[in-house]
């Protein structure tokens, strides 16, 4: 156990809806990071938050979105659902924005769109 | 740009013999370097990383890697594989490209299997 927790694990819906996932990181770990992990694309970086700051953005849609709040879980928020955005999303945390932190990842959301 | 490279989709090897996983990077400076293994319907768990220092990296499960500078590679290695270590294994170098971040960029992966 990582310490990383995701809710839901799994999320199936249909397209053109709007999903939430969201993402406690470790306690005391100021930076999160969204993950994408699919068949065709591999594991893909998404976004990164650090203190409630945005930091650095990835291969993210427009109608992706992230927030980390002041009690620093995050949340993404996708929209405007495709079949092709079926995946594993993962969030993962470390201590801080330092090169040499390793990221703990949480169990992932597995999202189907149908 | 950052990359890195795994070669091999999959790795099949017999219980007990030395097991090697393959892993090159391409970097513009200090390569920061990490190993990651995935189980069945898991999240990925943090097996070892290079920073500086000692060419030979220990790690969780009695992993290690060897740093090559010059062949720019990171090899996982193992000198006993077990059943219990197949699984999913991706190698990630730091991006620090960009100002102010430290994302991962991962390799495609490489399905190791463990016969009996």
């Amino acid at each position: 156990d990582s310490g990383v927790t995701q809710t839901p694990k799994h999320l199936i819906t249909a397209t053109g809806q709007r999903v939430t996932l969201r993402c406690s990181p470790r306690s005391g770990d100021l930076s999160v990071y969204w993950y994408q992990q699919s068949l065709d694309q591999g594991l893909q970086f998404l976004i990164q938050y650090y203190n409630g700051e945005e930091r650095a953005k990835g291969n993210i849609l427009e109608r992706f979105s992230a927030q980390q709040f002041p009690d620093l879980h995050s949340e993404l928020n996708l929209s405007s659902l495709e079949l092709g955005d079926s995946a594993l999303y993962f969030c993962a945390s470390s201590v801080a924005n330092r090169f040499m932190d390793e990221q703990f990842f949480g169990p992932g959301t597995r999202l189907t769109v149908l | 740009a950052q990359s890195v490279a795994q070669p091999e989709d999959q790795v099949n090897v017999a219980e007990g013999n030395p097991l090697t996983v393959k892993c090159t990077y391409s970097v513009s400076g200090n390569p920061y370097l990490f190993w990651y293994v995935q189980y069945p319907n898991r999240g990925l768990q943090f097996l070892l990383k290079y920073i500086t220092g000692d060419n030979l990296v220990k790690g969780s499960y009695g992993f290690e890697a060897e740093f090559n500078k010059s062949q720019t590679s990171f090899h996982l290695k193992k000198p006993s594989a077990l059943v219990s270590d197949s699984a999913l294994y991706f190698c990630a170098v730091r991006d620090i490209s960009q100002h102010n971040t430290d994302k991962l960029i991962f390799g495609t992966g490489t399905r190791l299997q463990v016969f009996p």
